[in-house]
């Protein structure tokens, strides 16, 4: 099965600073790939997903970007962070197709100052 | 706009009863529906499956039902434990998508 990496567990940011966020997916290749936000209390926010290497979708308009330089890596970044970025953000995969399981991450609990 | 609703409410059940979580949508027609666990803190874990051809999908404790007249899923825990306390979470998805939308899930208590 697949093994999904997160880094760091938990960050805390001031407002204004950029944010890099590194998933790496262990268990298959040519994974779909997802990042998701989820505000205390409430549900999954889509933010982007991708099914190949370049390839990026974007679901919701915002201050952040992702990027897929490897087959099995997916990064979230932004320039400058708002109060409104914090979250815990999860990463997610599925195997190529549609229709698969998803596979999540431990998570990234990230609180913008 | 497509649109996912489950109890905000928590559900709290006695052990050994059988919870019944809900799932409704609008404004699409999934042809597939996913159920998933999420522990505080955690990362969600898939739990099952089902297709709109399949009306009804069992695992162990677990049953999931698909009604796309009523544009609805149930979910249910059969002699429930209180390991079973988390918030559930389902996923109904369209043919041709790679996108999962989920709902914002139900918070269900197990009291021993």
């Amino acid at each position: 099965s697949q093994t999904i990496h997160q880094w760091p567990a938990t960050l805390v940011q001031p407002v204004g600073s950029p944010l890099s966020l590194e998933c790496t997916v262990e268990g298959t290749s040519n994974p779909n790939l997802y990042w998701y936000r989820q505000a205390a209390g409430r549900g999954l926010q889509l933010l982007f997903y991708s099914v190949g290497i370049g390839q990026i979708s974007s679901e919701v308009p915002q201050n952040l970007s992702a990027s897929r330089p490897q087959d099995r890596q997916f990064i979230l970044s932004s320039k400058k962070l708002l109060l409104s970025d914090s979250g815990f953000y999860l990463c997610a995969a599925s195997l190529a197709g549609r229709y698969n399981e998803q596979f999540f991450g431990p998570g990234t609990r990230l609180t913008v100052l | 706009s497509q649109k996912i609703e489950q109890n905000s409410e928590a559900l709290n059940i006695q052990e050994g009863k059988t919870a019944t979580l809900t799932c409704n949508y609008t404004n699409y027609s999934p042809a597939y529906l996913q159920w998933y666990r999420q522990d505080p803190g955690r990362g969600p874990v898939f739990l099952l499956l089902i297709r709109e051809n399949e009306k009804e999908k069992r695992k162990e404790r677990l049953k999931v039902t698909f009604d796309t007249t009523l544009k609805q899923s149930l979910f249910h825990i059969t002699a429930s434990q209180p390991a079973d306390s988390a918030t559930y979470l389902c996923a109904p998805f369209t043919s041709g998508t790679y996108k999962y939308i989920f709902g914002t899930g139900t918070r269900l208590k197990v009291l021993a």
